[in-house]
């Protein structure tokens, strides 16, 4: 089965760059969630989009934006990249409508981005 | 706000033991509820939901969990633990539903002696 994919995989920056992070969600799914996880840390939700509309918003920084596209990937900006932006960034996607029971957010690999 | 407290940042077990991780709930509306688990250098994979149906779910991998709403418990059980099942486990609650974004808790790192 097709899972999301995401990329880069691997990501290094020098501080004050800019980086940009992709994320192609499952066929047919029209949700996309980011996440950023910090080392030794749990993920934290930073935002999602739904039919190219943000739906949510939580603890994303202002040098942080995204979009999602006419095709569902979504793309995460990140400028004037700091030393403590170094983390893993996973998306997740999901449908919509509970097609089934086992429906919910199916995670990426992640990309991890490392900020010198 | 809806939250989750994983009691235990490290569980370590024997291999064939029993494995319990704890998660407590804290919501204001009937939760639903996640246990993800996230191998070394890898993304999050679903073990398994509650989603107000069973009380009892059954996951992948052996492993289950009970939804107990007197207790906002949902802890994570396998009857008997395999050195595969060393990893990084996170509870979490949604806030509308399995579409919303998740709440995690701080996580419980498993490790399976031989």
């Amino acid at each position: 089965a097709a899972g999301v994919i995401q990329s880069p995989r691997h990501l290094i920056k020098e501080k004050r760059e800019t980086a940009t992070l992709k994320c192609y969600p499952i066929p047919r799914h029209d949700t996309v969630y980011w996440y950023q996880q910090g080392p030794g840390q749990d993920p934290q939700f930073l935002i999602s989009f739904y039919e190219k509309m943000q739906s949510d918003k939580g603890s994303i920084p202002d040098r942080f934006s995204a979009q999602q596209f006419s095709d569902y990937h979504s793309e995460l900006n990140m400028s004037s990249l700091e030393l403590g932006d170094s983390a893993l960034y996973f998306c997740a996607s999901s449908p919509t409508t509970l097609v089934s029971d086992t429906d919910t957010q199916y995670f990426g690999p992640g990309t991890r981005l490392t900020v010198l | 706000a809806q939250s989750v407290t994983q009691l235990g940042s490290h569980v370590s077990v024997s291999e064939g033991a029993l494995v319990l991780l704890r998660c407590n709930y804290s919501s204001s509306v009937p939760p639903y509820l996640f246990w993800y688990v996230q191998y070394p250098n890898q993304g999050l994979q679903l073990l398994l939901k509650y989603t107000s149906a069973a009380t009892l779910v059954k996951g992948i991998n052996g492993f289950e969990a009970e939804f107990k709403k007197s207790e906002t418990s949902f802890h994570l059980t396998k009857p008997s633990a395999h050195m595969s099942d060393a990893a990084e486990y996170f509870c979490a609650v949604s806030h509308g539903g399995s579409n919303y974004k998740l709440t995690f808790g701080k996580g419980t790192l498993l490790t399976v002696n031989p």
